[in-house]
């Protein structure tokens, strides 16, 4: 079955623990990205990869870093988490010729 | 399940009628717009999509019109079922060499009532 996983679901952590979450994409898609999604704000991108090793920066990048070492898999990294960044994440996925992202299920994080 | 959002505009229609959500976009630029539909606790799913050159996309019993003179995006469901409630995000692509990235709207509220 084609689809976006994304691990953990859920997640519940300290402020300035590091955390990674997951995600991985059976399709062989080119494009990945990460999103965030809170109240009122809607989805916002985070970082978004073109390619493996090509990396850049969405609208709100600040506190992630990401990183694309193999096509299927695209980590966010949160390397001091904060309070702020307690949202709800989503990882998508698109072939390089194509306008359609399919997304993951989603990542709850709670960031005490 | 996922708390969405708290503060979304909310339709509410009866079981078997039409329903018709709205977006507006501000990117005249934008040549590419997308329907997503969120269930409570799952990632947004693709709905269907349209390109700037059309104003009017059917798939199964979803109609997108796009009025790029006014910068209004709609969809439309026919005959809504009880499974349609969710929230309906749209999101607009500007146009080639801006890149990928998808500017998303916030949301509407679908609920049907049986």
């Amino acid at each position: 079955e084609a689809q976006v996983t994304q691990n953990p679901r859920y997640l519940i952590t300290v402020t300035g623990k590091k955390l990674t979450v997951t995600c991985s994409q059976n399709m062989n898609h080119e494009y990945m990205s990460w999103y965030r999604q809170d109240p009122g704000l809607g989805l916002r991108q985070i970082y978004y990869s073109m390619n493996v090793e090509v990396t850049d920066k969405g609208d709100v990048p600040e506190g992630y870093k990401v990183s694309r070492k193999e096509k299927r898999n695209f980590p966010l990294i949160l390397e001091s988490p904060s309070p702020n960044q307690t949202s709800l994440y989503f990882c998508a996925s698109k072939a390089g010729s194509t306008d359609t992202q399919y997304f993951g299920p989603g990542t709850r994080l709670t960031v005490l | 399940g996922e708390s969405v959002g708290l503060h979304l505009p909310t339709l509410s229609v009866q079981e078997g009628d039409n329903s018709i959500i709205n977006c507006a976009y501000s990117n005249s630029a934008s040549d590419y717009f997308i329907w997503y539909k969120q269930e409570s606790g799952k990632g947004p799913q693709f709905i269907i999509d349209i390109r700037s050159n059309m104003d009017k996309r059917q798939g199964q019993r979803v109609t997108v019109l796009l009025n790029k003179t006014v910068k209004h995006l709609s969809l439309q469901i026919a005959a809504t079922q009880p499974g349609d409630s969710a929230v309906y995000f749209c999101a607009e692509k500007e146009g080639p060499g801006a890149g990928n990235m998808l500017t998303f709207g916030g949301g509407t509220r679908l609920m049907v009532k049986p």
